[in-house]
């Protein structure tokens, strides 16, 4: 079965430094997405990407982050100038089209765990 | 926005015994979702509900939707240690968005 991947699969770095999150969507899907989830907590939202642009972002999507898709297999995030309250474990997830009467559930890959030191 | 809670937060149970955790939007849904994550590991679709006062069931597992849209539950019946880890609900509205709860861990003493 086709799956979402994510790379590195746990990431630190220092304080104030450039991280980039990698992760390939499932082929044939459309939708992408990035969320959060600090240890022991929910999962929650950061941004959705449809048709090479930002389709909605949350308030926790601020400057510091953006999103690409560079070619057509990579959706990467970046986080420019990491904070301690960043550690967490980022969720990709892609889904594969969106209607009114169903919509396609959310795959997500396995996390990368981002460590700010 | 919208927010979904969820509760318990944890749920100790012997293995045996049934399983509860209930949903509960702030605004009307167009459908709920509902994964489980294993300690360790990523969310896993379960199942979706669409239909006011839709109930699917997998094999142990019942998933009921609310008649207003709003709340929503999963019930296990019999526990197994194989499922423990937390479930979550995720709640859509008009941006097609999964918002999820804040999940409820089932931990299962055999």
């Amino acid at each position: 079965e086709p799956e979402v991947t994510q790379t590195p699969s746990h990431q630190v770095t220092q304080m104030g430094q450039e991280v980039i999150l990698r992760c390939v969507p499932i082929s044939n899907h459309l939708y992408f997405y990035w969320y959060r989830q600090i240890l022991g907590q929910k999962v929650e939202f950061l941004v959705s990407f449809y048709n090479n642009e930002i389709s909605e972002k949350s308030e926790i999507f601020d400057d510091q982050f953006s999103v690409e898709r560079p070619d057509g297999s990579n959706f990467t995030l970046k986080i420019r100038s990491t904070k301690l309250e960043d550690s967490a474990m980022y969720f990709c997830a892609s889904k594969e089209h969106v209607r009114s009467s169903y919509n396609s559930p959310l795959h997500f890959g396995n996390g990368t765990r981002l460590t700010v030191t | 926005g919208q927010q979904v809670m969820q509760i318990p937060q944890y749920q100790h149970v012997q293995e045996g015994e049934d399983f509860t955790t209930y949903c509960n939007s702030s605004t009307t849904l167009s459908n709920i979702q509902w994964y489980k994550q294993r300690p360790g590991g990523h969310p896993v679709f379960l199942i979706q509900l669409v239909k006011s006062g839709e109930v699917k069931k997998q094999k142990r597992l019942t998933f009921q939707f609310g008649e207003a849209k709003k709340n929503s539950s999963l019930h296990i019946t019999a526990t197994q240690t194989t499922d423990v880890g937390t479930y979550f609900c995720a709640g859509l509205g008009g941006s097609y968005i999964p918002t999820f709860g804040r999940g409820t861990s089932l931990i299962v003493h055999p």
